[in-house]
């Protein structure tokens, strides 16, 4: 069984940076995508970005090109997500994700979660 | 660019009803790659269906997808109360990913 246990809440002033990070359980680590979405308070899901663990590549949604970085470090099974510049409406949970076909059929799993507040 | 357009934002249904969500994309989804999500509050997502119409894994038979191309549904045949929740579609053919906006389903 795959798990995804993500870091504990964040709290930061507006302007500054903060960094979640995602470590997967097993040895499926380097097979698989890792996605990140984010849910602003009573919003919907956003879709971020994904980085794959094996190569370092990435691609972004183009609303966070150039403030947002995804990255990894495989020797913890670990991914990271970093979020500068942040303003008030970055205020939200964040999620990473691992789908994929594991054993033969589709699963996507998911952290618990990072609440991120930006306060002034 | 994907856009998902889902419909209806919220629905109003009693238990042992029948549900039907609509998710419509702004071109077409390659491969079916659409995909189902059921949303409770303050818990992460559960992917209910992928590539369409395929259960995932431990899902109940009640719920069901169809459709291809720019229209998809998804059926809960006989509501039960733990149903009731967020539900939000979403395509992964394409890079950027892309989730619709969620339809609420309500206890009447």
């Amino acid at each position: 069984q795959v798990q995804l246990v993500q870091s504990g809440p964040e709290v930061r002033k507006a302007g500054a940076s903060v960094k979640v990070s995602c470590k997967t359980s097993g040895d499926t680590f380097t097979g698989y995508y890792m996605h990140w979405v984010r849910q602003a308070p009573g919003q919907g899901l956003e879709w971020m970005g994904w980085i794959h663990p094996n190569t370092g590549g990435t691609k972004y949604a183009q609303k966070f090109e150039g403030r947002v970085t995804l990255t990894r470090d495989t020797s913890i099974s670990t991914g990271y997500m970093e979020v500068n510049r942040l303003t008030y409406d970055d205020t939200a949970v964040y999620y990473c994700t691992s789908p994929g076909y594991y054993d033969g059929s589709y699963k996507d799993y998911w952290g618990q979660g990072t609440l991120v507040t930006v306060s002034s | 660019e994907i856009v998902l357009t889902q419909s209806p934002g919220s629905l109003s249904l009693s238990p042992g009803e029948r549900a039907t969500l609509s998710c419509r994309a702004s071109q077409s989804v390659d491969s079916n790659y659409l995909a189902w999500y059921q949303q409770r509050p303050g818990q992460a997502p559960r992917l209910l269906i992928y590539t369409a119409s395929t259960r995932a894994t431990g899902i109940p038979d009640r719920f069901s997808g169809s459709g291809s191309g720019t229209d998809f549904t998804l059926t809960i045949s006989r509501l039960e109360p733990e149903d009731f929740a967020m539900y939000y579609c979403h395509q992964y053919a394409f890079s950027p990913r892309a989730f619709g906006q969620g339809t609420r389903l309500e206890i009447q």
